[in-house]
């Protein structure tokens, strides 16, 4: 059961770049979300989406975009990156109403734009 | 909006030294509180679930009790295995998403 996966576990790019983090479920939970996580920030939300096709804003979506065709995939894409996108980004899960509400996290994308 | 802040920052414990973590929240309506545990470069680990005040669950080393405006986690004689980044958050019952807090590092010394 590979769970929640995410790709790549590194990325190095540049400022301006348009740059794509992906993140794979095998549960098939409804829900996905996107956090980031900064030293003296804890984690933020970015977007979030509770099916295929549905997504909405959390505390800081600027400067990120989200699309969800397959409830297993949540790719995660930063237009222009910036320098303060330096961060820590972790994609999670959570089941369907009905069930459990806790997300699971993948490992985490360690994103450095220099 | 919901909030939450977690106490200590940072906790440095000998094995064997038993102590508390705190969680204080305000959310309206509370659906669940969670506790997870993440370790150095790491996603965060779920460990608990408490839904309402009185609630408590344990597992290994660790016990969650809940009550209306808190939550502690509660380490029993740790272990250098214990030591993590330990985090909170809440949802709300109207709501999906976790309010998280900023954590609390424990550093457990043999």
């Amino acid at each position: 059961d590979a769970g929640i996966t995410q790709s790549p576990r590194y990325k190095i790019t540049e400022t301006g770049r348009q740059v794509t983090l992906m993140c794979h479920q095998t549960w098939s939970h409804s829900y996905m979300f996107w956090y980031r996580q900064d030293l003296g920030h804890g984690l933020r939300l970015i977007y979030y989406s509770a099916a295929a096709d549905i997504t909405d804003k959390g505390e800081v979506p600027d400067g990120y975009v989200v699309s969800r065709s397959k409830t297993e995939n949540f790719p995660l894409t930063l237009e222009s990156a910036t320098r303060s996108q330096t961060s820590v980004y972790f994609c999670a899960s959570s089941m369907k109403p009905g069930g459990s509400y806790e997300q699971y996290f993948g490992p985490g994308t360690r994103l450095t734009v220099t | 909006e919901d909030q939450v802040t977690q106490s200590p920052e940072a906790l440095r414990l000998q094995e064997g030294e038993s102590s508390s973590l705190n969680c204080s929240y305000t959310v309206s309506g509370l659906r669940g509180l969670f506790w997870y545990r993440q370790d150095p470069g790491k996603g965060p680990e779920f460990l608990f679930t408490l839904y309402s005040a009185g609630e408590e669950k344990e597992k290994e080393r660790l016990k969650a009790t809940l009550t209306k405006k808190e939550s502690f986690l509660h380490i029993t004689a740790p272990k250098p295995e214990d030591s993590a980044t330990y985090l909170c958050a809440v949802q709300s019952a109207n709501d999906y998403k976790l309010s998280f807090g900023a954590g609390t590092t424990v550093t457990v010394r043999a």
